[in-house]
């Protein structure tokens, strides 16, 4: 089954402490996408990567470091949390057709 | 700068019409795009316009005006499992950077 999957799907933390949000997509998608959604603000982008090794800064970038060492995976990095960084996460691949496919989400609070 | 509006909520009965507006300033333009999402869901696409003009598929069209900057989401024979948001996105013209709006907030009463 084609289909992005994020881990964990929920977690909480405190400032400061690093933690990874993994992101895979089994379609071979060159592009991956990583968004966070706050009420009101909608999606907003925090990095792409348009394929293995290539990253660029989505509009919100402060605070997250991403890598692409491989086509299938897209982690998402908070180095030092912070409570401004307590939102919902998704993952996304592009198809050729410009369709993105979202993972199911990653729910994070920082205390 | 970036700017996607839309209207935050709508209301309306099972088996009508509504048309969700879209509209957009944007650095550049390399199309749009609608998706639905349901509470506690992932956004699901539901379709990419990047010439003006109508595109139709199924009880869904979309409408784009890049002239206006403007579009629309028209669902037709609203059903109850259509009560979710329509978030409207645009994609720059910049090297794939996705801009969304904050979604419009559908319910569909019986």
């Amino acid at each position: 089954e084609a289909q992005v999957t994020q881990n964990p799907r929920y977690l909480i933390t405190v400032t400061g402490k690093k933690l990874t949000v993994t992101c895979s997509q089994n379609m071979n998608h060159e592009y991956m996408s990583w968004y966070r959604q706050d009420p009101g603000l909608g999606l907003r982008q925090i990095y792409y990567s348009m394929n293995v090794e290539v990253t660029d800064k989505g509009d919100v970038p402060e605070g997250y470091k991403v890598s692409r060492k491989e086509k299938r995976n897209f982690p998402l990095i908070l180095e030092s949390p912070s409570p401004n960084q307590t939102s919902l996460y998704f993952c996304a691949s592009l198809t050729q057709d410009n369709e993105q496919f979202f993972g199911p989400g990653t729910r994070l609070t920082v205390l | 700068g970036q700017n996607i509006d839309q209207p935050t909520e709508m209301t309306a009965t099972e088996g009508a019409i509504v048309q969700i507006n879209c509209t957009y300033q944007t650095s550049g333009f390399n199309g749009l795009f609608w998706y639905q999402q349901h509470a506690g869901e992932a956004p699901t696409f539901l379709s990419y316009n990047v010439l003006d003009g109508l595109e139709e598929k199924g009880r869904f069209s979309s409408f784009l005006s890049r002239s206006k900057g403007y579009s629309y989401l028209l669902l037709k024979e609203l059903q109850m499992k259509d009560s979710a948001s329509y978030l409207c996105a645009v994609e720059d013209n910049y090297g794939q950077n996705f801009v969304f709006g904050p979604g419009t907030r559908l319910s569909v009463l019986p």
